[in-house]
């Protein structure tokens, strides 16, 4: 089944202890992208990747990581989360940027304590 | 700079007919993406529209109006199944995608 693996789908987690949400794409898909999405301010890009090895930021990139090593996966790094990284994020892939529209992940509810 | 707005909220009365608009201001335009987003799950995609005109798909169509900054979409013989939020998003540029806040559509017996 063609689909986007997002893990974990819940996580509770101390200020400033790493995580890392992992993302992986079975469709072969160039473009992938990471969203987070909070009460009135919709979904709001991170990053995102063209293809393997290129990243680039989206429009709220501060505290965030990424890395596209292989094309089926797109890992969500944060180095030390905070309380105002607290929200529900979603992985998202296409065959390019823009075509065919996304698929996306389950989603993951991150909660920083 | 980059604005999608649509309307917060709309209700609706199973079998009726419903249109969620959109506006958006963008530069280079690359098409208007709708997606419907179940409470607690992931968006899904449901049209695209890079043309001027009505695209239909069963229940649900959408329009585009390049000249206006314009689109819609439209429910038809609405279900219960059909209360969700409705995403309109627009590409900025030719590698970020935007959404706007989304409408919460509720559909009553």
């Amino acid at each position: 089944e063609a689909q986007v693996t997002q893990n974990p789908r819940y996580l509770i987690t101390v200020t400033g202890k790493k995580l890392t949400v992992t993302c992986s794409q079975n469709m072969n898909h160039e473009y992938m992208s990471w969203y987070r999405q909070d009460p009135g301010l919709g979904l709001r890009q991170i990053y995102y990747s063209m293809n393997v090895e290129v990243t680039d930021k989206g429009d709220v990139p501060e505290g965030y990581k990424v890395s596209r090593k292989e094309k089926r996966n797109f890992p969500l790094i944060l180095e030390s989360p905070s309380p105002n990284q607290t929200s529900l994020y979603f992985c998202a892939s296409s065959p390019r940027a823009h075509m065919g529209g996304y698929t996306f992940g389950s989603g993951t509810r991150l909660t920083v304590v | 700079g980059q604005n999608i707005d649509q309307p917060t909220e709309m209700t609706a009365t199973e079998g009726a007919i419903v249109q969620i608009n959109c506006t958006y201001q963008t530069s280079g335009f690359n098409g208007l993406f709708w997606y419907q987003q179940h409470a607690g799950e992931a968006p899904t995609f449901l049209s695209y529209n890079v043309l001027d005109g009505l695209e239909e798909k069963g229940r649900f169509s959408s329009f585009l109006s390049r000249s206006k900054g314009y689109s819609y979409l439209l429910l038809k013989e609405l279900q219960m199944k059909d209360s969700a939020s409705y995403l309109c998003a627009a590409p900025r540029n030719t590698d970020k995608l935007i959404f706007g806040t989304g409408t919460r559509l509720q559909v009553f017996p």
